[in-house]
């Protein structure tokens, strides 16, 4: 099992450009979540996903959309990128069984220039 | 709306003293609290984590109490190691406690020295 996986794992983008960060994970957890870690903010949601079908906005949702693709799939999605947006993203996963613990992917370092 | 505080936001202990670090909450339907390390430049990692339903639990050198009438819940590591420094975060879960919204707190750098 590769757990999550988040794809890129560095990114730099200009002011305005779009891109779309990816999440897969193979432990067929229903929920998904998408954070954003800053110096001294600790890990913010900027969206989660509770089950397939389903996305619901959380801490710092501005500026972001995101897709549920499938069960597996949970994408973030930057339409216009600020300089605001620099951060490292990290991407998790939950199950309905077992302990509640989220397993978090390895983070993407996104700079927006 | 949801909100978790967490404190000290840095923490300085000599070896073999203990730390403790400390979050309340602002939800009192909250229901699962885990706390999480993170080493430089790696993805948080869950060390242990307790329900509403306990009031303390137990790993080794580390353990979590929670107060649910205060809404506040800590983390206690005794006999700290130069490997247990790294960043701690707490977290709240609201609604289903395996699959609902997931707040954590704003971290803590402790420094454990040799």
């Amino acid at each position: 099992n590769a757990g999550v996986t988040q794809t890129p794992k560095f990114q730099v983008l200009k002011t305005g450009q779009s891109m779309t960060l990816q999440c897969a994970q193979d432990m067929n957890h229903n929920s998904m979540y998408w954070y954003r870690q800053d110096p001294g903010m600790g890990l913010r949601l900027i969206y989660y996903s509770a089950s397939e079908g389903t996305t619901d906005k959380g801490e710092v949702p501005n500026g972001y959309n995101v897709s549920r693709l499938n069960k597996r799939e949970f994408s973030l999605r930057l339409e216009s990128a600020a300089p605001s947006q620099t951060s490292v993203y990290f991407c998790a996963s939950r199950g309905d069984r077992g302990s509640g613990r989220a397993f978090f992917g390895q983070g993407t370092r996104l700079t927006v220039v | 709306g949801e909100n978790v505080e967490q404190h000290p936001s840095t923490l300085s202990v000599q070896e073999g003293d203990s730390a403790v670090i400390k979050c309340t909450y602002s939800d009192s339907a909250s229901n699962y609290f885990p706390w999480y390390k993170q080493e430089l430049g790696k993805r948080p990692q869950l060390i242990i984590d307790i329900r509403s339903n306990v009031g303390e639990k137990k790993d080794q050198r580390i353990a979590v109490t929670l107060n649910k009438t205060a809404k506040h819940f800590s983390l206690h590591i005794t006999e700290t190691q130069p490997e247990d420094s790294a960043v701690y975060f707490c977290a709240a879960s609201i609604g289903s406690s395996n699959t609902g919204k997931l707040i954590f707190g704003q971290g803590t750098t402790l420094q454990v020295k040799p």
